[in-house]
């Protein structure tokens, strides 16, 4: 399985923060890596798909970047409802694995 | 609009069974890969399985922690998707979702939460 190690577990930042997310992969893999967006009591929500390519309707200030083991989710100006958990996914082998989360805090 | 509903949640026994359902609309429900993906309480998202499409003949892959427990089905002429668990165990417990996807999930339903306890 590939596992996928998130860093951090836990930011505190402030409105206007540049934020970078790293997800870092057991083994590598292709570009199927995606970025998911939750906040309490909603489903996720898909930001970045194969590893760089931004979903529709999501705001440019999301980028993705990285192949390989080492992947990165940045946010180049924090906004207040980008506080939530962040989560990446590998969609390249089953089982399908999730990053344990990155939780996004007001500093 | 593009429409994901789950349903069937609720309180079950360890030991007992359960069948979600997964209601979609706004697309051609047979040309995508569809997922169920569990969230425990106050913990992080967790793949469950996979129906591949009709293309891929709707195959289904599995978590190890569900292969042979859990059975993903569709009912393509009413547009459902599946989740048959038996033998639940209280690890079971957790928010389920079904979401719609192959190269990553882009529609998700609003979630339903089943709970096992005695």
């Amino acid at each position: 399985d590939i596992q996928l190690t998130q860093s951090p577990s836990f930011l505190s930042a402030s409105v206007g923060d540049r934020v970078t997310i790293t997800c870092r992969a057991s083994q590598g893999f292709g570009s199927y890596l995606a970025w998911y967006q939750q906040i309490p009591g909603k489903a996720p929500k898909l930001l970045i798909y194969a590893a760089s390519t931004l979903q529709g309707g999501v705001p440019p200030r999301f980028s993705g970047s990285g192949s390989g083991t080492e992947f990165t989710l940045t946010i180049s100006s924090l906004q207040p409802e980008d506080f939530a958990t962040y989560y990446c996914q590998q969609l390249n082998n089953y089982p399908l694995t999730f990053g344990g989360g990155t939780k996004v805090e007001i500093k | 609009e593009v429409q994901l509903v789950e349903s069937g949640g609720g309180l079950v026994q360890p030991g007992g069974s359960l069948r979600l359902s997964c209601a979609a609309s706004g697309f051609t429900f047979s040309d995508h890969y569809m997922d169920w993906v569990r969230q425990a309480p106050r913990k992080g998202l967790e793949w469950v399985g996979r129906s591949k499409n009709k293309a891929n003949s709707y195959t289904t892959e599995y978590a190890a922690s569900v292969e042979g427990r859990f059975t993903i089905s569709r009912d393509v002429s009413n547009n459902s998707l599946y989740l048959q668990m038996n033998s639940l165990k209280t690890d079971d417990t957790a928010v389920y979702y079904c979401a719609r996807g192959r190269l990553a999930m882009d529609v998700w339903g609003q979630g339903t939460t089943v709970t096992v306890s005695s």
